[in-house]
């Protein structure tokens, strides 16, 4: 079954601090994957997106990396600043004659002053 | 350059009413589609349209109609709302039919069927 877990479900650090959130999945065939950020009450806003073969890909303090071997995915935040509390939700892309997106749960980001 | 605008943003309903759910988008994205977003959850798509006059269905479809007479213009239909369908919608669209990678995403209509 295709599926998108993501860890922790939810997470609260210092601003200033690094944090990794992390996406595993079991789509199969691959074909691409993308971070997405959303404010409280907006829509997702796209962050990275990464295909089979990039291993890292970074977006100003966001860098996500991708290991296809493990099927997994983090995206770390470097310096945390209080904009960045939001969901953070990993989309992972399939293509089995059309494309098929399955979207995780999210990781509900906290960021205190 | 709005992006992809929904309407209207809040909305509540009766067991049974019907509704119009509004998505617009001047991109001239040939991509457009519906999500609905429940607590703890990821998003799941409901109906998508890779161009104008072709529609199809998604994860959820169920009690949902749409159409795409025009490459703007992407409608979700509730033809006889039930509680079920207490959620957060969005509209996306995107550039191609996913190849290129970015969905575009309005703001959200959260909608509540009492």
């Amino acid at each position: 079954k295709n599926q998108v877990e993501q860890s922790p479900q939810s997470l609260i650090i210092l601003e200033g601090k690094n944090c990794t959130l992390q996406c595993n999945y079991t789509v199969s065939p691959f074909s691409n994957l993308r971070w997405y950020k959303q404010d409280t009450g907006r829509g997702p806003v796209s962050l990275t997106i990464m295909t089979f073969s990039e291993n890292t890909k970074s977006n100003g303090r966001y860098t996500a990396t991708l290991d296809a071997d493990t099927k997994q995915s983090s995206l770390h935040i470097t310096a945390s600043q209080l904009s960045d509390s939001a969901s953070y939700i990993c989309v992972v892309s399939s293509y089995t004659g059309g494309f098929k997106t399955i979207f995780g749960a999210g990781t509900r980001l906290f960021v205190k002053a | 350059n709005a992006g992809v605008t929904q309407t209207p943003k809040f909305q509540v309903l009766k067991t049974g009413q019907s509704m119009t759910l509004q998505c617009a988008q001047d991109m001239n994205h040939e991509y457009m589609s519906w999500y609905r977003q429940d607590p703890g959850m990821g998003l799941r798509l409901i109906h998508y349209s890779v161009g104008a006059g072709i529609t199809d269905q998604g994860e959820v479809p169920n009690g949902y109609n749409v159409s795409r007479s025009t490459t703007e213009d992407f409608p979700l239909r509730l033809l006889s709302a039930a509680p079920s369908q207490t959620s957060v919608y969005f509209c996306a669209s995107s550039l191609g039919t996913l190849r290129s990678g970015e969905l575009f995403f309005g703001e959200g209509s959260r909608l509540t069927v009492l």
